[in-house]
């Protein structure tokens, strides 16, 4: 009964460094994306994905990168990690669009 | 004009209360729309997603109008575990391809004894 699990729950990153955020999902979905949440902001999306090999920008996409080599997986890679970059990262999947959303624990990153 | 809106509140209610919260979207195209609840530091789940003929779940009524693009989210009888951060999310019509989720900025309720 996983659904979607994220990894690592906290992160601390120096200015620069780069890491990758994991996701994964057991529930077959088609759809995965990543959102940032921050403090009168709301969730933006980030980066998503409509199936493996297909992945495209969402609203605030700069400064990170996504993959889909497989169905089951959406990291999530932040190149070279700034300040601004400080937030909670939640990676969500869907049967198909327009359908609920199911959410990771999310990931706190904190970058120095 | 943000593409949903909704009051940031909070809303402090005492147990047993009704609460009425709101939201507007501005994309008339927009094809679904959900309430999702989020406890502090956790990740957002699907309370109740919300249809034109609007539809109830035990407390929990939840209304569409298209016409004035407006959602609203009524809570009967409020109960301590009630106390949320209460989102309003649209999907838009997104083409071919993903129906992209855009959230409200949410509304907090404490409910106090």
């Amino acid at each position: 009964n996983a659904g979607v699990t994220q990894t690592p729950k906290f992160q601390v990153l120096k200015t620069g460094q780069s890491m990758t955020l994991q996701c994964a999902q057991d529930m077959n979905h088609e759809y995965m994306s990543w959102y940032r949440q921050d403090p009168g902001m709301g969730l933006r999306l980030i980066h998503y994905s409509v199936g493996a090999g297909i992945t495209d920008q969402g609203e605030v996409p700069n400064g990170y990168n996504v993959s889909r080599s497989t169905t089951e997986d959406f990291p999530l890679r932040l190149l070279s990690a700034a300040p601004s970059q400080t937030s909670v990262y939640f990676c969500a999947s869907s049967w198909r669009k327009n359908t609920e959303a199911f959410f990771g624990q999310g990931t706190r990153l904190t970058v120095v | 004009r943000k593409e949903v809106e909704q009051d940031p509140g909070p809303f402090n209610v005492p147990e047993g209360a009704t609460v009425a919260f709101n939201c507007t979207y501005s994309n008339s195209a927009s094809q679904s729309f959900f309430w999702y609840r989020q406890d502090c530091r956790k990740e957002p789940k699907l309370l109740m997603s919300v249809y034109s003929s609007g539809n109830e779940d035990g407390r929990f009524t939840a209304q569409l109008n298209r016409a004035s693009q407006y959602i609203s989210l009524l809570i009967r009888d409020s109960k301590l575990s009630d106390s949320a951060t209460y989102l309003c999310v649209v999907t838009n019509a997104g083409g071919t391809s993903y129906g992209k989720l855009t959230f409200g900025q949410g509304t907090i309720l404490t409910v106090h004894p």
